[in-house]
C-alpha cells in the first residue's frame, strides 16, 4: 500500500512568486492534515480536512495560504505571494478512524526555500 | 492550552548504551501522547502511542515509553542503542483520538556512535 506522497520534495522560489504543494493521502483516508516546520522550531499544525471539507484551519498563518481538497482525494497548498518567512518543511498527513484511534501517517515533506 | 517540551535538542549515545529521550507535556484534559521518528529523507513514522490504557507503552524497534501523570512526562527509552536508531525523534500530544491536530515538541536528534 502506498504511503502519503508529497511533491515536489524541494522547491526554491523567489519572494513574491507562487508555489503549489501537493499531497496524495493514503487511499481511503478521509482525514488529511497539513503541518509546517520552520527551521529551528517545532512542527506546527496548519489545517485539517475531513473529505473535502475544512474541519479546522486555525493554524493557517494568513490569507496568502490557500488549501484545497477537491473531491476528497489529493490536496494542494498554495502560497501566493510567497514571503521569506514561509520557508520551511511542509508535511502532509492522513488518517482514518479505527478502534485504535486516528493514527496520522506522514509524508516525507516538501522543503520550501523562499529567496 | 496543550504544549510539549522535549529536553535536549541533541542526544549522543554509544552503540549498546541506554537511550533516554525526555518529553514533558502540558494538557488540561487527559492527553493522548505519541512518539514519532524521522529518518533522513523520510516522513515521520509512528513509534508508539499512549491512549489511556497501560501506562507503559511498547513500540516498534525496541522502544518503549512510560506515561507518568504525576510528572506530566512521557519519556522514550530503549535499553540498547543501535546505529540504525540515529534519527530525529518527536514527542506529540493530542486532546483526543478523534482526529484533532497533533502538537509537537521541537524534536531531539539522536546520534549513535560505534
Amino acid at each position: 500500500e502506498a504511503g502519503v506522497t508529497q511533491f515536489p520534495s524541494h522547491s526554491v522560489i523567489e519572494k513574491g512568486q507562487t508555489v503549489t504543494l501537493r499531497c496524495d493521502p493514503i487511499s481511503g483516508h478521509d482525514n488529511l492534515y497539513w503541518y509546517r516546520r520552520v527551521m529551528g522550531k517545532e512542527i506546527k499544525f496548519l489545517l485539517h480536512f475531513v473529505k473535502e471539507s475544512k474541519q479546522d484551519e486555525s493554524g493557517m498563518p494568513n490569507n496568502r495560504f490557500l488549501a484545497e481538497r477537491t473531491g476528497g482525494t489529493y490536496s494542494t497548498l498554495k502560497v501566493q505571494p510567497a514571503e521569506l518567512e514561509d520557508s520551511g518543511v511542509y508535511f502532509c498527513a492522513s488518517s482514518q478512524s479505527s478502534r485504535q484511534g486516528y493514527i496520522q501517517y506522514f509524508g516525507a515533506g516538501t522543503r520550501l526555500s523562499v529567496l | 492550552a496543550q504544549s510539549v517540551t522535549q529536553l535536549g535538542s541533541h542526544v549522543s549515545v554509544s552503540e549498546g548504551a541506554l537511550v533516554l529521550l525526555r518529553c514533558n507535556y502540558s494538557s488540561s484534559v487527559p492527553p493522548y501522547l505519541f512518539w514519532y521518528v524521522q529518518y533522513p529523507n523520510q516522513g515521520l513514522q509512528l513509534l508508539l502511542k499512549y491512549t489511556s490504557a497501560a501506562t507503559l507503552v511498547k513500540g516498534i524497534n525496541g522502544f518503549e515509553a512510560e506515561f507518568k501523570k504525576s510528572e506530566t512526562s512521557f519519556h522514550l527509552t530503549k535499553p540498547s542503542a543501535h546505529m540504525s536508531d540515529a534519527a530525529e525523534y518527536f514527542c506529540a500530544v493530542s486532546e483526543d483520538q478523534a482526529g484533532t491536530a497533533l502538537i509537537f515538541g521541537k524534536g531531539t536528534t539522536l546520534s549513535v556512535s560505534s
